[in-house]
């Protein structure tokens, strides 16, 4: 069975400064999907970025970015310029190409921004 | 357009009752997922509806939990006999489709469920 790791269950950072968030998992298969969800108090869980497992290249939107590597099974997220709006738990999660559709996640991070 | 929907918000019911927790996805979404967040097992997957093909239960902790989905829309979650432990926020979500690009999974905002 697939699993998550987040190893860093809280982190703070500066407004405006740059923070990672670490990820690793689990699996034998080639072919998978990776994802950050952020779940702010709201409850709603909204997806912030994905990755296919095929593809070589990092994915980015806007101020997100992330550092795949599929060898080292890590998948780390990195938020630049941190906006107080950014403050959330983050959750990487892990979704099989075939089969199961289900998503694994890890334990998530508790992310504080420090105005 | 309106994203997936699920009620109550919040449910308080006494050990022993059944509860019904409701899921509307987003409309033409073939997909729903049903997760539950706790604070001692995380975010776990409980079921999976795809289209008119059985639903993947792999995820049930107890024959008391059973959920069915409508004319492929509207999906309901029932916990008979709830019992303290099932206290959680239940989240619903829905995709396009199942696999693929459009295979991303869209939540809605959860019910609570405290049993006492």
């Amino acid at each position: 069975a697939q699993t998550v790791t987040q190893s860093q269950p809280e982190m703070s950072v500066q407004e405006a400064e740059t923070v990672t968030l670490s990820c690793t998992y689990d699996t034998s298969e080639s072919d998978y999907y990776l994802f950050w969800y952020k779940q702010p108090p709201s409850r709603q869980m909204i997806l912030v970025i994905r990755q296919e497992a095929y593809k070589q290249q990092n994915a980015t939107e806007n101020r997100f970015s992330v550092n795949f590597q599929k060898a080292a099974k890590s998948f780390s997220l990195k938020i630049s310029d941190s906006q107080l709006g950014d403050a959330a738990m983050y959750f990487c999660a892990y979704r099989s190409a075939q089969g199961a559709q289900k998503l694994v996640f890890g334990q998530g991070t508790r992310l504080t921004i420090n105005p | 357009g309106a994203g997936v929907s699920q009620s109550p918000s919040n449910k308080v019911t006494e050990k022993g009752k059944d509860v019904e927790l409701r899921c509307d996805p987003i409309s033409g979404h073939t997909a729903l997922y049903w997760y539950r967040q706790s604070l001692g097992q995380g975010l776990e997957f409980l079921i999976y509806f795809q289209g008119n093909s059985a639903p993947d239960k792999s995820g049930l902790p107890s024959d008391r939990f059973s959920a069915e989905r409508t004319g492929g829309s509207v999906s309901t979650l029932t916990i008979q006999r709830t019992q303290q432990e099932d206290s959680a926020v239940y989240l619903c979500a829905s995709s396009l489709v199942a696999s693929g690009v459009s295979d991303t999974q869209y939540f809605g905002p959860g019910t609570r469920l405290t049993v006492l």
